[in-house]
């Protein structure tokens, strides 16, 4: 997990509030991800960005933002238009460019539980 | 579209007994293929990787998998099981063209018995 950090660990959150996930990186990397992981489901991409101030919708991205705004950051904002927000999610990063090591890197998750 | 085939929801093994991890794939262009590791509420840890190269690639804590182009697989194996290799395990690619973020697989949960 090192080099990425996320916050928090456990967020419960009430129906209809919005709330934020925090994913920080030490490892100079390019490109961030957000995944969403359910049981028997794998990992499904919410969010990237391959680069400061832009980032791409995933396969999952309704009822989601993100933000770019720093090359060490990518919050990932939950809204209340998310149905079914109770997952574990994971930030990843990857440096970017020729020559460059292709590995994604993963932080330790936050686990997001709706009450 | 890309996607990644992972057969085996579970597989048992013995400890001290030869280990395969089930995993095909479908993308386009030349594949990058991973396997990571994952203990109970944890993040994804890296295990290896196949960008080019030799077939067989060598990872970490003896892991090691073999890619095959023909078959468009990329099992994950280990000569000798350990208790603590015990763990949910996934597959993931992505082409060497457009969009770099990965494909998983739906996870193999390895249970090694004492």
């Amino acid at each position: 997990d090192g080099g990425i950090t996320q916050s928090p660990k456990y967020l419960f959150r009430k129906e209809g509030q919005n709330v934020t996930l925090s994913c920080e990186q030490n490892l100079n990397h390019d490109a961030m991800y957000w995944y969403r992981q359910d049981p028997g489901q794998g990992l499904r991409l919410i969010y990237y960005s391959q680069i400061v101030n832009d980032f791409q919708k995933g396969d999952i991205a309704e009822g989601y933002s993100v933000s770019r705004e720093k090359k060490e950051s990518f919050p990932l904002t939950v809204t209340s238009a998310q149905k079914n927000p109770t997952a574990f999610y994971l930030c990843a990063s990857t440096a970017s460019g020729r020559g460059t090591d292709n590995t994604q890197y993963f932080g330790p998750g936050t686990r997001l539980t709706v009450l | 579209a890309q996607s990644v085939a992972q057969p085996e929801d579970q597989v048992n093994v013995a400890e001290g007994n030869p280990l395969t991890v089930k995993c095909t794939y479908s993308v386009s262009g030349n594949p990058y293929l991973f396997w990571y590791v994952q203990y109970p509420n944890r993040g994804l840890q890296f295990l290896l990787k196949y960008i080019t190269g030799d077939n067989l690639v060598k990872g970490s804590y003896g892991f090691e998998a073999e890619f095959n182009k023909s078959q468009t697989s990329f099992h994950l194996k280990k000569p000798s099981a350990l208790v603590s290799d015990s763990a949910l395990y996934f597959c993931a690619v992505r082409g060497d063209t457009g969009r770099r973020a990965l494909t998983f697989g739906s996870g193999t949960r390895l249970q090694v018995q004492p």
